[in-house]
């Protein structure tokens, strides 16, 4: 199985700053990485898949980037919506796996 | 617009089996895969496996094989995942998700559904 891991697993950011979370998979995954957002009782939600490619109607603050086994994800300036969960995962190969998740709170 | 609806949440006693359904709307269902993916209390998200309602085929994670049974009924543009032998460990949220096959995300998904398992 390929494993996700994810970093830093928990994040102190005020509104305004510009934060990146990083993924390393343990093989290539050929950019079949995917960033999905996470609050409270909700739902996952997608916000970039296949590396960079904006899900639509995700803001453009949100950017994803990487290649090979490193990816991140990367919000240019917080907005008090953003404080959540975020968490990487991998469609290159069944079985899919995701990273064990960033909690993005405010400082 | 896309929706997935998830059934109910339910409490099961350990041994026992648990269906959980999601029934789909606003898009040609036989396009898409269906995945299922759970959460337990405060963790984090795990795979378990998905269904081709084109074809029926299915694919599960090892640590469910055996225990697992994913389907789909065409007819009510609905998926199903059975989970027999509970333990107490498989208390979790568990979520249906659209899938795009062939390396695509799981992009759109169920509300969830949590399952107790508990004497």
């Amino acid at each position: 199985d390929i494993q996700m891991t994810q970093s830093p697993s928990s994040l102190s950011a005020s509104v305004g700053d510009r934060v990146t979370i990083t993924c390393r998979a343990s093989q290539s995954v050929d950019n079949y990485v995917n960033w999905y957002q996470q609050k409270p009782g909700k739902a996952p939600e997608l916000l970039i898949y296949t590396t960079s490619n904006l899900q639509s109607g995700v803001p453009s603050r949100f950017s994803g980037g990487g290649s090979g086994t490193d990816f991140t994800l990367t919000i240019s300036s917080l907005q008090p919506e953003d404080f959540a969960t975020y968490f990487c995962h991998q469609s290159d190969s069944t079985p899919r796996t995701f990273g064990g998740g960033t909690r993005l709170d405010i400082k | 617009q896309i929706e997935l609806v998830q059934s109910a949440p339910e409490v099961k006693k350990p041994g026992a089996s648990v269906n959980v359904s999601c029934k789909t709307s606003g898009y040609t269902f036989s396009y898409y895969g269906i995945s299922w993916v759970r959460q337990a209390p405060g963790q984090g998200l795990e795979w378990m496996g998905w269904i081709n309602p084109f074809n029926g085929d299915t694919a599960y994670a090892q640590e469910f094989q055996g225990r697992v049974t994913m389907t789909t009924d065409p007819s009510t543009r609905s998926a199903y995942m059975e989970l027999r032998g509970l333990k107490s460990g498989d208390t979790a949220v568990y979520y249906c998700a659209r899938v795009t096959l062939v390396r695509g995300p799981e992009s759109f998904w169920g509300q969830g559904t949590l399952v107790t398992v508990s004497s």
